[in-house]
């Protein structure tokens, strides 16, 4: 199997508070792993690249001081919102590419309100 | 820039009949291409992928069309079944194997009707 876990599910926060949200592929070895949101009926945007080790790929836009992200192991990354405020309320879905193969299994993705 | 559109946002399907999903995309150097399904408040599940050098790809009741020249590319589901509902996304990438991003569309939402 290929799982990907994310926690927490669904986090409510004060806006100023940081987040940090988990991605872990449990039966596999991930040397890559990225981090998307979506908003209400819209695509899934990629926000940044991880890869074992290294420092994270951000897309055009994304800001790698707010949205800091960690791939210490290759079956863990962790994407911190720092000083949340209300527009990065949206459901964040990690997925996890495989040492070798093309496909990614995605997590089950995290609710984050910021009040 | 969005360089995989599907241009359908919902799609509804008689119980039994084939359901069909369609993306196009406007880079010509895509050359992986993947289906996902997806369950409100969810991440998004595999469902068939098709490389370039096919045009189609089968998976029991799915079924993957790829048409490189019109960029174009369609998802068949038959006989659709209410538990396929849900929103599908198409996505596409560059050279397998390189771990590099995938691009996806903006999603159709799928509705079989019992």
């Amino acid at each position: 199997g290929a799982v990907v876990s994310q926690h927490p599910s669904r986090v409510i926060c004060k806006s100023g508070t940081s987040v940090k949200i988990e991605c872990r592929s449990l039966d596999f070895q991930a040397t890559t792993m990225f981090w998307y949101r979506q908003f209400p009926k819209q695509s899934l945007m990629l926000m940044a690249t991880s890869n074992e080790g290294s420092k994270a790929t951000y897309e055009q836009g994304v800001e790698k001081d707010k949205f800091l992200i960690n791939h210490a192991s290759l079956t863990l990354s962790t994407l911190t919102v720092t000083s949340a405020h209300p527009e990065d309320s949206s459901f964040y879905i990690c997925s996890a590419r495989k040492v070798s193969g093309d496909e990614q299994f995605f997590g089950p993705g995290t609710r984050l309100t910021v009040l | 820039d969005q360089q995989v559109k599907q241009n359908s946002p919902s799609l509804s399907v008689q119980e039994g009949r084939i359901s069909i999903l369609n993306c196009d995309y406007t880079n010509s150097m895509f050359d992986y291409f993947l289906w996902y399904k997806k369950y409100p408040a969810e991440g998004p599940t595999f469902l068939i992928s098709i490389s370039s050098i096919k045009d189609k790809n089968e998976d029991g009741r799915f079924t993957v069309f790829l048409n490189k020249s019109a960029k174009h590319l369609s998802l068949h589901i038959v006989p659709s079944q209410p538990g396929d509902s849900a929103v599908y996304f198409c996505a596409a990438s560059y050279a397998p194997n390189t771990g590099n991003q995938f691009y996806f569309g903006t999603g159709t939402s799928l509705t079989v009707i019992p």
